[in-house]
Parts: structure tokens; sequence; C-alpha cells
């Protein structure tokens, strides 16, 4: 089957520093990927959609300038948080969408990435 | 508009008994349908999808849905509940057009022992 693959899977960083998070798609092109946040016991909350070769589509109320996203080629996405705050300390999601024809095609999810900003 | 409703937050059963877990969708359009499974600190697996053929649909670990059209519903069952399908349980739907995929807010299921 498909696989996404996130990294880090846990990170540990100072207040006012940057930290870039990775998706991989390992075994189809992806044009497109989203980014995710989730909070405790809640479901996912889209941030963002990463075209490849274009600039993020943000959700409303997500800042563009906080969460940078960079989907540079077919198979790798990523996120910088920038100048972090314990505020953003989350569990950081990605997918993959793999088209189907004639369907929006399916997800495939990394792994999540544990954010904990001392 | 398009919507995913799951109507237990919380689901508990007992070890080798059944498993129902309630989706209910509105959609202008014939849409694609999944589910997915979290376990605590994981991203999301999923577990099966109905993309309009048959209506039956059977996933991984002996779990299956099945789409019925007249009652906008994706009910997931399973027949008899093992510990480890202790996991949070999302609901998504998809139109088939564009890149919109839109989440249900999950259900918790406890298996007791």
């Amino acid at each position: 089957g498909a696989v996404v693959s996130q990294h880090p899977s846990r990170v540990i960083c100072k207040s006012g520093t940057s930290v870039k998070i990775e998706c991989r798609s390992l075994d189809f092109q992806a044009t497109t990927m989203f980014w995710y946040r989730q909070f405790p016991k809640q479901s996912l909350m889209l941030m963002a959609t990463s075209n490849e070769g274009s600039k993020a589509t943000y959700e409303q109320g997500v800042e563009k300038d906080k969460f940078l996203i960079n989907h540079a080629s077919l198979t790798l996405s990523t996120l910088t948080v920038t100048s972090a705050h314990p505020e953003d300390s989350s569990f950081y999601i990605c997918s993959a969408r793999r088209p189907t024809s004639g369907t929006t095609g399916e997800l495939f999810f990394g792994e999540g990435s544990r954010l904990t900003v001392l | 508009a398009q919507s995913v409703t799951q109507l237990d937050s919380h689901v508990s059963v007992s070890e080798g008994t059944p498993v129902l877990l309630r989706c209910n969708y509105s959609s202008s359009y014939s849409p694609s349908l999944f589910w997915y499974v979290q376990h605590p600190n994981k991203g999301l697996q999923l577990l099966l999808k109905y993309t309009s053929a048959a209506t039956l649909v059977k996933g991984i670990n002996g779990f299956e849905a099945e789409f019925k059209k007249s009652e906008t519903s994706f009910h997931l069952t399973k027949p008899s509940a093992h510990m480890s399908d202790a996991a949070e349980y999302f609901c998504v739907v998809s139109l088939n057009t564009g890149n919109q995929f839109y989440f249900g807010t999950g259900t918790s299921l406890t298996v007791i022992p």
C-alpha cells in the first residue's frame, strides 16, 4: 500500500526558534498534500492545502507567515513553524492525496509530529 | 453544503461483542466515503472506502461498512471486537471533484476485556 513518511515524529524546541517538519510520499506522486493540526481528543483541523509547484492555500485563521509550507517536488512537502511559541505546541499531521480516476482519490497520512515548544 | 456527523463521540463495547460506529453525511454530489482509524500519537490509517462501486465495503481487520444512500449513512461495523480495536475512528467524506475532504469529529472506541 501507499506510504507517507513524516519526520520528525517528536521535536522539542525553545520559544522563538523555527522547526521544519517533512512529509514524503514514498511510492506515489502527490500533487496535493494537506497539513493538519490536532488538539488532544479532537478531530483534525485542516491548516493548509499544499500544491506542488504553487503556493499553498491556507484555511481561514491560519497565519501563512507563521506556518510556511513548501511543496517543491511531487513527493515532498514541508511545514516550517516559524518563531515557535508554547501555544504552537501540538500534534501536526500531513496527508498526501493519491488520485483515482473519476474520484477525488484517497488520503494517506503520515505518522504525525508532536511539537513541544518550551 | 457538505458535512459529516459521527453520532457518538464515545462507544464502549466488551471484547468479542459487535461494534457499530455511526456516520451520517450530507452532500449535494455523489460522494466518496472513508473510515480511518487513529491509535494514540499516530497518524490515520485507512480502514475502508466507498467510491460508488459495491455498497457493502469490506476493509482491514474485519471491519466493514454499508453505504445507504436513502439514509445518507455509512456506518462502520465489526462482528467481534478485539482489544487492539481500541482507538479513535474518523469518518471522512469527499466530493468526486476537487481536493476537499470533510472529517467527522471522531468516535473513541473502548474495548472492555
